[in-house]
């Protein structure tokens, strides 16, 4: 069974800062597709970004990017210039290229500090 | 707003007593999934529907829960018979096809039981 595991349950960073947020998935598939989400405060969960395992180009989303090293198992979210608006909870997800759920990881709660 | 939304937002029930959720997903999307989500986890899938059709269903969801999506528009989910372990936030998400394609999730419905 696919299983998605986010090692940082909270991480501080200074605004304007950069910070990276951990993700390693197991899978025996060779074809899937990874996603974070942000989840504010109260408020719904929205993509952040999303990779294609057969894509080797790292995906990136403005100040949001990510290291995908699909031998290792490992999707990272970087975000650059953290603003106060990125304070959230922050979920790595699975999807196998065979089905339509996603698999969770059980969130990073990201804190920017003025 | 041309969002998932769900409703109620918030409800609050006696243990025994039986609940029923709706969400309404954006207009073209005929993928229609629901999760569950407690306390400092990650969601976890539940079911998910292609147009009317319930083509997917989680070990998570026993005989008391039940879903549908009568005509491929809104979708219901019910529980019967609750119980205090099924207190948790239940969301629900739409998207246009499977793969890459993002997962737009509504508010969710923050069940809670007494």
């Amino acid at each position: 069974a696919q299983t998605v595991t986010q090692s940082q349950p909270e991480m501080s960073v200074q605004e304007a800062e950069t910070v990276t947020l951990s993700c390693t998935y197991d899978t025996s598939e060779n074809n899937y597709y990874l996603f974070w989400y942000k989840q504010p405060p109260s408020r719904q969960m929205i993509l952040v970004i999303r990779q294609e395992a057969y894509k080797q180009q790292n995906a990136t989303e403005n100040r949001f990017s990510v290291n995908f090293q699909k031998a290792a198992k490992s999707f990272s979210l970087k975000i650059s210039d953290s603003q106060l608006g990125d304070t959230a909870m922050y979920f790595c997800a699975f999807r196998g290229g065979a089905t339509n759920k996603l698999i969770f990881g059980t969130g990073t709660l990201l804190a920017v500090q003025p | 707003d041309t969002g998932v939304s769900q409703d109620p937002r918030h409800k609050i029930t006696k243990r025994g007593q039986n609940v029923t959720f709706r969400c309404d997903p954006i207009s073209e999307h005929n993928r229609l999934y629901w999760y569950r989500q407690t306390l400092g986890q990650g969601p976890e899938f539940l079911t998910y529907f292609q147009n009317e059709a319930q083509l997917e269903k989680s070990r998570l969801l026993s005989d008391r829960f039940s879903a549908e999506r009568p005509k491929g528009s809104f979708s219901t989910l019910e529980i019967q018979r609750t119980e205090q372990g099924d207190s948790a936030m239940y969301l629900c998400a739409s998207s246009l096809g499977r793969g890459s394609y993002e997962q737009y999730f509504g508010p969710g419905t923050r069940l809670t039981v007494t």
